[in-house]
């Protein structure tokens, strides 16, 4: 069985300052892990995924995140943060090769950005 | 062209009407899926196909039905809309081999 948690349903930072949303997850087969981002009136849009290559993925906009095993983590970052990173954020895992193959997505992150 | 077209991108439907959205991808992926999304739930499956002749229920299936008419074409049909049906729905398509799920742009559905 696979889940996902996202331990912030909203995060407000100032402009250019570090941007963390958290990921949870749990998967019983190896995991596959993605961030999507959902601008207002707009589609999902991909912003970077984990697929048991390098534990440090990056993405586009400048975010990454971090595969961590042991704390069954898959956090996204910033160094810093603009004005047009506001948006939600949803991360979301699947497992590849499980025969059900289909994605579970999180509640989702609200990213505020503060002028 | 979008990879992935869905249509109509808003619509407005009555209680009790029989309403269809369709999607169409130009991905060459065997599998879609349809999704929900409402606030604060993140998105939830509704149904889901492998191939063509292939078609599975997702966590939350009822009051809903799906075509694939074809490997580029997979619809979503509410057969007697209710309210709380009312949501933004999107259809995705993905690659098994590299796992890279495309999202069509989403339908706002309102049922009042």
């Amino acid at each position: 069985a696979q889940s996902v948690t996202q331990l912030d349903s909203h995060v407000s930072v100032s402009e250019g300052t570090p941007v963390l949303l958290r990921c949870n997850y749990s998967s019983s087969y190896s995991p596959s892990l993605f961030w999507y981002v959902q601008h207002p009136n707009k589609g999902l849009q991909l912003l970077l995924k984990y697929t048991s290559a390098a534990t440090l993925v990056k993405g586009i906009n400048g975010f990454e995140a971090e595969f961590k095993k042991s704390e069954t983590s898959f956090h996204l970052t910033k160094p810093s943060a603009h004005m047009s990173d506001a948006a939600e954020y949803f991360c979301v895992v699947s497992a590849l090769y499980s025969s059900a193959s289909k994605i579970i997505f999180g509640s989702g992150t609200r990213l505020s950005i503060r002028p | 062209d979008a990879d992935v077209t869905q249509t109509p991108r808003n619509r407005i439907t009555k209680t009790g009407k029989r309403i269809m959205l369709e999607c169409s991808q130009t991905k060459g992926h065997d599998r879609m899926y349809w999704y929900r999304q409402d606030p604060g739930l993140g998105l939830r499956l509704i149904y889901y196909s492998f191939d063509v002749k292939d078609i599975n229920k997702g966590e939350i299936s009822d009051g809903y039905s799906v075509s694939r008419q074809a490997q580029a074409k997979f619809s979503l049909s509410l057969e007697s809309a209710i309210p709380n049906q009312t949501a933004l729905y999107f259809c995705a398509t993905s690659d098994f081999r590299q796992g890279l799920y495309t999202f069509g742009s989403g339908t706002r559905l309102t049922v009042v």
